[in-house]
């Protein structure tokens, strides 16, 4: 069975600094990894996935992760936090070949002027 | 654009009246999904449709039914909702298949009130 742990519920930064959002999967197979954002009162929105290509994967907004075997991970980063990152994250698993994507129990970003 | 829609965008019930919340989408996907979240907590799977397989999780109650009567639409279906119903209804599709990664794209979501 997959699944994803997101460490820390809640992560609250400064306008301009580094964001980390850690996420550490647990798979049986060559998963698929993906991340969403989730604006209050919409859906959720991909920001980046990884199918077993390149290991470092540039999504939109500005933010990239990087798939680490040998730590079971896929951490969100972003250099530069912007007011407009404040949001919830999820990250989620699949293997691709069911009809089944587990979430992690998402990250709240707080971004501080 | 090709995407996920669903209306109304915010629902209003009362108690133990029938409500049924609507998903179109023009992606062409062969599965789409219903996921139920409460505040402050990870989308939860309600069911989905393969096609025309209907798969119900677990744990979803007997109170929520859906229908998908062609490749566009699906509908949830709550027939006594209660105030523990309460949520956002996410609506996504996928295509699975060969070199599929099941990467889900999500409808901008139903928000339902039960009063």
């Amino acid at each position: 069975a997959q699944s994803v742990t997101q460490l820390g519920s809640h992560v609250s930064v400064s306008e301009g600094a580094l964001v980390l959002l850690r996420c550490n999967y647990s798979s049986s197979v060559p998963p698929y990894l993906f991340w969403y954002v989730q604006y209050p009162n919409q859906g959720l929105q991909l920001l980046l996935k990884y199918t077993s290509a390149a290991t470092l994967v540039k999504g939109i907004n500005g933010f990239e992760a990087e798939f680490k075997k040998s730590e079971t991970s896929f951490h969100l980063t972003k250099p530069s936090a912007h007011m407009s990152d404040a949001a919830e994250y999820f990250c989620a698993v699949s293997d691709g070949w069911n009809n089944d994507m587990r979430f992690g129990a998402g990250t709240r970003l707080t971004v501080k002027p | 654009d090709a995407m996920v829609i669903q209306n109304p965008r915010y629902q209003v019930t009362q108690f133990g009246k029938p409500v049924t919340l609507s998903c179109s989408q023009t992606l062409n996907h062969n599965v789409m999904y219903w996921y139920q979240q409460k505040s402050s907590q990870a989308p939860k799977l309600l069911f989905h449709y393969y096609d025309k397989d209907f798969n119900n999780e677990a744990d979803t109650p007997d109170n929520f039914q859906s229908r998908r009567p062609n490749t566009s639409f699906c509908f949830l279906d709550i027939r006594s909702p209660g105030l523990g119903d309460a949520a956002m209804y996410l609506c996504a599709t996928s295509r699975l298949g060969q070199g599929s990664y099941n990467e889900q794209f999500f409808g901008p979501g139903t928000r339902l009130t039960v009063l």
